[in-house]
């Protein structure tokens, strides 16, 4: 079955540790992003990737970082620059040269907490 | 003024019952609108499109007022599987950047 697959579903880290979050595609999907998530607030834009090789800031990209070497992979690296890592982070995927950006998929998401 | 803007509610209805939501948005170039649905402690799902000529989709009508910069929701005969979070989402377009940008959603609880 096609999909995103986010790992891991939890992580505790200890203050100052950076530590780096999974999001693998097989949807053959050009785009991908990464989003966070916080209580009582929207799904806030970290990076995004919209083909292999490049990648943009996101709105909130300070203390993140991304790389996309490959089509299917974009993992997310939150460094101890993070001022506020807790947060659930989630990782999804378009089609957007076939049908605009319209439909994200999305993972099922990383909570990440940190003690 | 935030860039898409929601009422969080949360919206507490009985079965069957018909509920609306609104979302208004900042930006007059914003290109393309959409409903996505968040249940809880999940990740959001696309519920549907909405077309400037207003679109249905079983119980669930979406429409959009480019003038007055809204977009709604409606669920008619609402159940109970409806209870969720629902997210208005809207992309810019190119020129800027051509990314969605989510609202902070408005739940919803349907009630026996």
């Amino acid at each position: 079955d096609g999909g995103i697959t986010q790992s891991p579903k939890y992580l505790f880290r200890k203050e100052g540790q950076n530590v780096t979050l999974s999001c693998e595609q097989n949807l053959n999907h050009d785009a991908m992003y990464w989003y966070r998530q916080d209580p009582g607030q929207g799904l806030r834009l970290i990076y995004y990737s919209q083909i292999v090789n490049d990648f943009q800031k996101g709105d909130i990209a300070e203390g993140y970082s991304v790389s996309r070497e490959k089509k299917e992979s974009f993992p997310l690296t939150v460094t101890s620059a993070q001022k506020n890592p807790t947060a659930f982070y989630l990782c999804a995927s378009s089609n957007w040269r076939l049908a605009g950006i319209g439909e994200l998929f999305f993972g099922e998401g990383s909570r990440l907490t940190v003690l | 003024r935030k860039e898409v803007e929601q009422d969080p509610g949360p919206f507490n209805v009985p079965e069957g019952a018909t509920v609306a939501f609104n979302c208004t948005y900042s930006n007059s170039a914003s290109q393309s609108f959409f409903w996505y649905r968040q249940d809880c402690r999940k990740e959001p799902k696309l519920l549907m499109s909405v077309y400037s000529s207003g679109n249905e989709d079983g119980r669930f009508t979406a429409q959009l007022n480019r003038a007055s910069q809204y977009i709604s929701l409606l669920i008619r005969d609402s159940k109970l599987s409806d209870s969720a979070t629902y997210l208005c989402v809207v992309n810019v377009g190119a020129g800027g950047g051509n990314k969605l940008t989510f609202g902070t959603g408005t739940q919803l609880k349907v009630e026996l």
